[in-house]
């Protein structure tokens, strides 16, 4: 059975530091690419981010550019998501997922297409 | 970047109802998109995928259709259970990959 297993919520303090985890059992942690999904409250949800395990291979979406960090640790099957200067406007629940992808014969590149599993989510709260 | 427009953003309807939802995309997208379901304070989960392929375990009233820049999503037979916002998402600009803003299925 595919699980994802996200870390503990989180509180803390605008300009802090921050990385939450999500680690996968249940299938080839290489095979996959993960996403990262924010979900603002009342809000519909939106695509920060992935990562393809098996070569570290990362995009991330224009509008968190620059903004956070996404990586992996083959050895613990686990994909992170990280700030270094949080804002209170990170508030959101976090959520990994599995992606499941496609051959795209034009850019001879696997693309990730839907986000298949998901993980229970990670609630940020950033306040002073 | 490419726009996802759902409506209605609210629909009533009553046990055994039939409803559907419209996803437009405000370019060609071709069949590059994705329906989920969400249930209040649980992930979201994938209903159709291709724009027209029921996820293994999704039951047979939930169906999509469209191409292009429209799209449906259309259950039959409505159940307790399916009241929840639904989401369409395309995936034709990766990395951008964009959700539409969601339709809230309530219980008339």
């Amino acid at each position: 059975e595919v699980q994802l297993l996200q870390s503990e919520p989180e509180v803390k303090k605008p300009g802090e530091s921050l990385r939450i985890s999500c680690q996968a059992s249940g299938y080839s942690f290489t095979m996959y690419w993960v996403g990262w999904v924010r979900q603002m409250p009342g809000k519909g949800p939106e695509c920060m981010g992935f990562i393809y395990p098996g070569d570290s291979d990362t995009r991330y979406s224009p509008s968190f550019q620059g903004l956070v960090t996404i990586s992996a640790d083959t050895s613990v099957s686990t994909v992170y998501l990280q700030w270094s200067s949080l804002k209170a406007s990170d508030s959101a629940i976090y959520y990994c997922a599995r992606m499941e992808d496609y051959y795209d014969f034009w850019s001879a590149y696997h693309k990730p297409k839907n986000f298949d599993h998901w993980g229970q989510g990670t609630l940020v709260t950033v306040s002073s | 970047d490419i726009q996802m427009t759902q409506s209605p953003s609210s629909l009533s309807a009553s046990i055994g109802d039939r409803v559907t939802i419209t996803c437009l995309a405000s370019q060609d997208i071709s069949k590059n998109l994705n329906w989920y379901q969400q249930i209040p304070g649980k992930a979201p989960k994938l209903l159709i995928y291709d724009a027209s392929n029921l996820k293994t375990g999704v039951p047979s009233r939930f169906s999509g259709s469209g191409s292009v820049t429209y799209f449906t999503l259309t259950i039959t037979n409505l159940q307790p259970e399916d009241f929840a916002t639904y989401y369409c998402q395309h995936y034709d600009n990766v990395p951008s990959i964009t959700f539409g803003q969601g339709t809230r299925l309530e219980i008339k």
